[in-house]
């Protein structure tokens, strides 16, 4: 699976958009992008996914470059429960045996009031 | 509807005893997963079930762990003979197979601490 890339940490004004930027420069043509977050004490919550196309959902839109080397997952309008850790991951779709999750750093976002 | 539940949320066990732990997936996920969170670390896969079988164990760290899901739904871990270093937040997490198996929705998880 391709490695991915994130900022170690963000702060953003509570109201203003998001914007969390990922790095997966050595991803494949099969290789979807998949965007999760964990609050604090709590389990890891999936947002969205997207192969090529730009998504979007009630949580957030995911904009994949041209290219595919990198996306940005954008909160429109963040407010203080966005403050979490946020996983950008990169994985083949489908059943091939190998389900699991495995999460990197992330980036750290802060909403600030 | 209702998301991934997990029983019970908190666990306090003296070291030597069997605990088990309950997931209930959402109602229709094919898939369902089991794992653990220590302290300020990472999550660390255990074990991966489609339907009743277990295609992917291999996150188990040792034979004291076991997991069974039956009729394709509640899933139980238990942990023999438990050790302080098993201490953690067990998180389950369910998914639809196929091209969503990545959509996984995880529930609230069950802290384990083991005295």
């Amino acid at each position: 699976d391709a490695k991915t890339t994130q900022p170690t940490s963000m702060d953003c004004a509570e109201g203003r958009a998001a914007n969390l930027p990922c790095n997966h420069s050595t991803i494949s043509g099969n290789e979807y992008v998949y965007w999760y977050r964990q609050i604090h004490s709590q389990g890891p919550q999936y947002i969205i996914h997207g192969l090529k196309n730009n998504e979007t959902n009630e949580m957030a839109s995911l904009i994949i470059t041209e290219d595919r080397k990198s996306s940005t997952l954008i909160l429109p309008h963040a407010t203080l429960r966005d403050t979490a850790v946020y996983y950008c991951i990169v994985r083949v779709g489908g059943n091939f045996g190998n389900e699991k999750l495995t999460f990197g750093t992330g980036t750290r976002l802060t909403i600030i009031p | 509807g209702a998301g991934v539940s997990q029983s019970p949320s908190n666990k306090v066990t003296e070291k030597g005893k069997d605990v088990e732990l309950r997931c209930d997936p959402i109602s229709g996920h094919t898939a369902l997963y089991w794992y653990r969170q220590s302290l300020g670390q990472g999550l660390e896969f255990l074990i991966y079930f489609q339907g009743n079988s277990a295609p992917d164990k291999s996150g188990l760290p040792s034979d004291r762990f076991s997991a069974e899901r039956t009729g394709g739904s509640v899933s139980t871990l238990t942990i023999q003979r438990t050790q302080q270093e098993d201490s953690a937040v067990y998180l389950c997490a369910s998914s639809f197979g196929g091209p969503r198996v990545y959509e996984q929705y995880f529930g609230p998880g069950t802290r384990l601490t083991v005295t």
